[in-house]
């Protein structure tokens, strides 16, 4: 079973708009943690944010923050007034348990395109 | 700043070859990991490793094997390369700790092709 959905395969945004790309995720562990990642054309996989299953308030990091709804099990990544340079895959993962080993489970990702 | 060297950008082998796909980290992270990137099928774990001479299986582990024989370096190994293993190949590595919220971080990524 998918521990990780993305729904959106792709998505087009005009500049200077929001954007929130969707993550849900299924786990009976009551303590995990969520991760996004950045992947531009070049490759190379970017940590953005974190959120962990106990905390109290959303996370956020400059323009990104993240929409976490444990009820619903999905944490959504928003991004505030997109640029160009957010063209670029974007991965939802989850970490599960308390295992030092730190393994994490990747959605398929979503391919975001900010239009000019 | 963490750095994950992976040796090759680009590999291109034949079946039948045993192909080695090295790595390197440079912040003395217990956890080291090997994953191949496919389309829409996102990031899947090969095998990863804790420790020095310690290998767990992942998700995908068949036709592929590991070694870590120093902390900083785990090495993937393509015992007799088939076509189905063309993919992109990432390396990460990250601390251990429990409840961490430590991500993990990549390499640069190998595309290897199998002809």
């Amino acid at each position: 079973a998918q521990k990780i959905t993305q729904t959106q395969p792709g998505m087009f945004v005009q500049e200077k708009e929001a954007v929130t790309l969707d993550c849900t995720y299924d786990t009976s562990d009551p303590s995990y943690g969520l991760f996004w990642y950045k992947q531009p054309s070049s490759g190379e996989m970017i940590f953005l944010i974190y959120q962990g299953s106990y905390d109290q308030q959303n996370a956020t990091e400059g323009r990104y923050s993240l929409n976490f709804q444990k009820a619903r099990k999905s944490a959504n990544l928003v991004i505030s007034a997109s640029q160009l340079g957010d063209s670029a895959m974007y991965f939802c993962a989850m970490r599960e348990g308390r295992q030092g080993a730190q393994k994490l489970v990747f959605g398929q990702g979503t391919r975001l395109t900010i239009n000019p | 700043d963490v750095k994950v060297t992976q040796s090759s950008r680009y590999l291109v082998k034949r079946t039948g070859e045993k192909v080695f796909l090295e790595c390197v980290q440079d912040m003395d992270h217990e956890n080291m990991f090997w994953y191949r990137q496919d389309p829409g099928l996102g990031l899947r774990l090969i095998y990863f490793s804790y420790d020095v001479k310690m290998k767990e299986k992942g998700d995908i582990p068949e036709g592929y094997s590991v070694s870590r024989e120093k902390k900083e370096r785990f090495s993937l190994i393509l015992e007799s390369a088939s076509t189905n293993q063309t993919s992109m190949y990432l390396c990460a590595s990250s601390l251990f700790r429990r409840y961490s919220n430590q991500p993990q971080h990549f390499g640069d990524g190998t595309r290897l092709s199998i002809l």
